[in-house]
C-alpha cells in the first residue's frame, strides 16, 4: 500500500508556543490530504481538508486561525498549531488521499503526531 | 441518527475464533467502503477497500458489503492475539471534489491467547 510519513512522531512544548507537523505521501502524489484528531479511546475526528494550491476546508468549529494548513506540494502538507495550550495536547494523524487504479479512491494514514503541551 | 454506526465493544475473542465485525450506515449514496486497523497510538491502516456488494477476501481477512441493506462486515478467521486492536469502518462516495470519508466509531478487538 501506499505510504504517508508524518514528523514528528512526538512533540512536547511548553504553553503558548507553536508546532508545526509535517505530512508527506513518499510514493504517490496527493492534491488531498486530511488532518484529524484522535482522543482517547476515541473515533478520527476530521479536522481539515488541505487542498494543493488552495486554502483549507475547515470543519465546524475547528479555528482556522488556530490550526493553520499548508499544502504547499503534491507531497506535503503541514499542520502549525499555533499559540498552543494544554487542552490542544492530542493525537494528530493526516491522511493523504490515493485516486489509484480500478477506480480506488481511498485514504491512506501517516503513523501520527502525539503532541503534549504543558 | 449518526450516518455509521459502529458498536464500540470492547470484543474479547479467544485465539482461532472467527471474529465478526460490523457496521451499518444509513446514507444510501455511499459507494465505496474499508476496512481500516489501529493499533493503539498509532495511525489507522487500510486493510480492505470495496466498492461492490459481495464478498471480497485478502488472506484470513473477508470484507462484505450489503448494500440493500446498508451494512457492512469484516470477518477475520483464525484471529490471533496480534489481531488485538481498533477496527474502525469508513465509507465514501466518487466524484468529490475532496472525498470525505465517513468512520465509524471503531471496534476495539481483544484476541486472548
Amino acid at each position: 500500500g501506499a505510504v504517508v510519513s508524518q514528523h514528528p512522531s512526538r512533540v512536547i512544548c511548553k504553553s503558548g508556543t507553536s508546532v508545526k507537523i509535517e505530512c508527506r505521501s513518499l510514493d504517490f502524489q496527493a492534491t488531498t490530504m486530511f488532518w484529524y484528531r484522535q482522543f482517547p479511546k476515541q473515533s478520527l475526528m476530521l479536522m481539515a481538508t488541505s487542498n494543493e494550491g488552495s486554502k483549507a476546508t475547515y470543519e465546524q468549529g475547528v479555528e482556522k486561525d488556530k490550526f493553520l494548513i499548508n499544502h504547499a506540494s503534491l507531497t506535503l502538507s503541514t499542520l502549525t498549531v499555533t499559540s498552543a495550550h494544554p487542552e490542544d495536547s492530542s493525537f494528530y494523524i493526516c491522511s493523504a488521499r490515493d485516486l489509484g487504479g480500478e477506480g480506488t479512491d481511498t485514504q491512506y494514514f501517516g503513523p501520527g503526531t502525539r503532541l503534549t503541551v504543558l | 441518527q449518526k450516518e455509521v454506526e459502529q458498536d464500540p465493544g470492547p470484543l474479547s475473542v479467544p485465539e482461532g475464533a472467527i471474529v465478526s465485525l460490523n457496521c451499518t450506515y444509513s446514507n444510501s449514496a455511499f459507494q465505496y467502503f474499508m476496512w481500516y486497523r489501529q493499533y493503539s497510538r498509532k495511525g489507522p491502516e487500510l486493510l480492505m477497500y470495496t466498492y461492490s456488494s459481495g464478498n471480497k477476501e485478502d488472506g484470513r481477512f473477508t470484507a462484505q458489503v450489503d448494500k440493500s441493506s446498508k451494512y457492512i462486515s469484516l470477518f477475520i478467521r483464525d484471529s490471533q492475539p496480534s489481531d488485538s486492536a481498533t477496527y474502525l469502518c469508513a465509507m465514501g462516495t466518487y466524484g468529490g471534489a475532496t472525498n470525505k470519508l465517513i468512520f465509524g466509531t471503531g471496534t476495539l478487538l481483544a484476541v486472548q491467547p
